[in-house]
């Protein structure tokens, strides 16, 4: 089983600014995959980031890198240069092997201008 | 690559009657497919996963004989709502797994009057 939690419902962040969004997760998955996907208003889900739990490096792509702790199940999100294009829902979710892929309840990115 | 498509990407339909949510891969072919439903400023739900060919396996608290699914091909699974209801009305959302990666459809809008 997987429960995922995401404490920020709502992040603000300027424009060119970093920002970070937490989540930590509980599975009792030996080998997962870690995963961040963006939800803009047109509510299609695009893949930002994924982690494999057995590296111990942590993912980078673009602007985005993640914070992979994985004795304290964390895996937080940051977001460098933030753009206006990045404002959108944020989910965490972890992905056990075969299993199915569960989400955080999301936090919602607002980026000023 | 790795388009996932639905059809339709909205429809609205008169309480009591059915209605029928395809889910595609275009350009892959998947062993696993999985249904979310979404209310809005929520996050996804899980609702069922289907294997091609078998029967799907429905999360607790949804209902099978409403929410229909149909796994006939690797690129191909069905959701129909069954009798539908108001509280039926959500954003349905399909994705198809390759290795640890899950694809998102676009979503559909259910809306049921």
């Amino acid at each position: 089983a997987q429960t995922v939690t995401q404490s920020q419902p709502e992040m603000s962040v300027q424009e060119a600014e970093t920002v970070t969004l937490s989540c930590t997760y509980d599975t009792s998955e030996s080998d997962y995959y870690l995963f961040w996907y963006k939800q803009p208003p047109s509510r299609q889900m695009i893949l930002v980031i994924r982690q494999e739990a057995y590296k111990q490096q942590n993912a980078t792509e673009n602007r985005f890198s993640v914070n992979f702790q994985k004795a304290a199940k964390s895996f937080s999100l940051k977001i460098s240069d933030s753009q206006l294009g990045d404002a959108a829902m944020y989910f965490c979710a972890p992905s056990g092997g075969l299993n199915d892929m569960r989400f955080g309840a999301g936090t919602r990115l607002t980026v000023k201008p | 690559g790795a388009v996932v498509s639905q059809h339709p990407s909205w429809v609205i339909c008169k309480s009591g009657t059915s209605v029928k949510i395809e889910c595609r891969s275009l350009d892959f072919q998947a062993t696993t497919m999985f249904w979310y439903r979404q209310f809005p400023k929520q996050s996804l739900m899980l609702m069922a996963t289907s294997n091609e060919g078998s029967k799907a396996t429905y999360e607790q608290g949804v209902e099978k004989d409403k929410f229909l699914i149909n796994h006939a091909s690797l690129t191909l699974s069905t959701l129909t709502v069954t009798s539908a209801h108001p509280e039926d009305s959500s954003f349905y959302i399909c994705s198809a797994r390759v290795t640890a990666e899950q694809y998102f459809g676009p979503g559909t809008r259910l809306t049921v009057t």
